[in-house]
């Protein structure tokens, strides 16, 4: 069954402590995605990875850092949360063969207080 | 600098009309356009999707109509039922240069159907 699953679904962090959000696809696509999502503004690409070790920046990248190991598994990590990081984080994931749209993760809720 | 817009930001029909979204785009490199469905608490789900080399799709009840040369495009939904009150978004991306696999979205348009 085709998939992106996103762990935590929910999360609390204090201001400074440290987030990882982690993301896992069962379909071994080649590129991976981090959004998130305010209300009113869509979705933001945070970081865009092409494959293992090949990240590159999306629009708001910073704050946010990333790391794929496997091609199954890309992470969003926050160091030192700030309050303005509280948002809902979207994993998504495509083929990288002739532009395919990514299918997305239910998301992460994350509240940093 | 937005590069997908969407209009409106919110819109109400009755059940069986026909809805009509809009979106906008900027990059002249854009050269596809998914639309995407979401539901409260879910995330993005794929709707439907064009090509810039068509300028019309059509999947049941959703048909998308796309203007390369004004760089705009609307979704359409005829027969609109309650089922299909939802947030829907617009989005783009390239396939070379600095676009290439990078989506970017519109804001949304919250579709609201009453029955």
């Amino acid at each position: 069954d085709m998939k992106v699953t996103q762990m935590p679904r929910y999360l609390i962090k204090r201001m400074g402590e440290n987030v990882l959000l982690e993301c896992g696809q069962d379909m071994s696509h080649e590129t991976m995605y981090w959004y998130r999502q305010d209300p009113g503004l869509g979705l933001q690409l945070i970081y865009i990875s092409y494959d293992v070790d090949s990240n590159s920046e999306g629009d708001i990248p910073k704050g946010y850092r990333v790391s794929r190991k496997k091609r199954e598994h890309f992470s969003l990590i926050l160091d030192s949360a700030k309050t303005n990081q509280t948002s809902v984080y979207f994993c998504a994931s495509s083929s990288g063969m002739n532009n395919q749209a990514p299918l997305f993760g239910e998301g992460t809720r994350l509240s940093v207080l | 600098q937005q590069q997908v817009r969407q209009s409106p930001q919110s819109l109400t029909v009755w059940e069986g009309e026909t809805a009509i979204l809009n979106c906008s785009y900027e990059d002249s490199t854009f050269n596809y356009f998914p639309w995407y469905q979401q539901f409260p608490g879910e995330g993005p789900a794929l709707l439907i999707s064009i090509r810039s080399v068509s300028d019309k799709k059509e999947d049941g009840r959703f048909t998308i109509f796309f203007n390369k040369r004004e760089k705009k495009l609307s979704l359409h939904i005829t027969d609109s039922q309650p089922g299909d009150s939802a947030t829907y978004f617009c989005a783009a991306s390239g396939s070379t240069g600095a676009n290439t696999g990078k989506l970017t979205f519109g804001h949304g348009t919250i579709l609201r159907v009453h029955p």
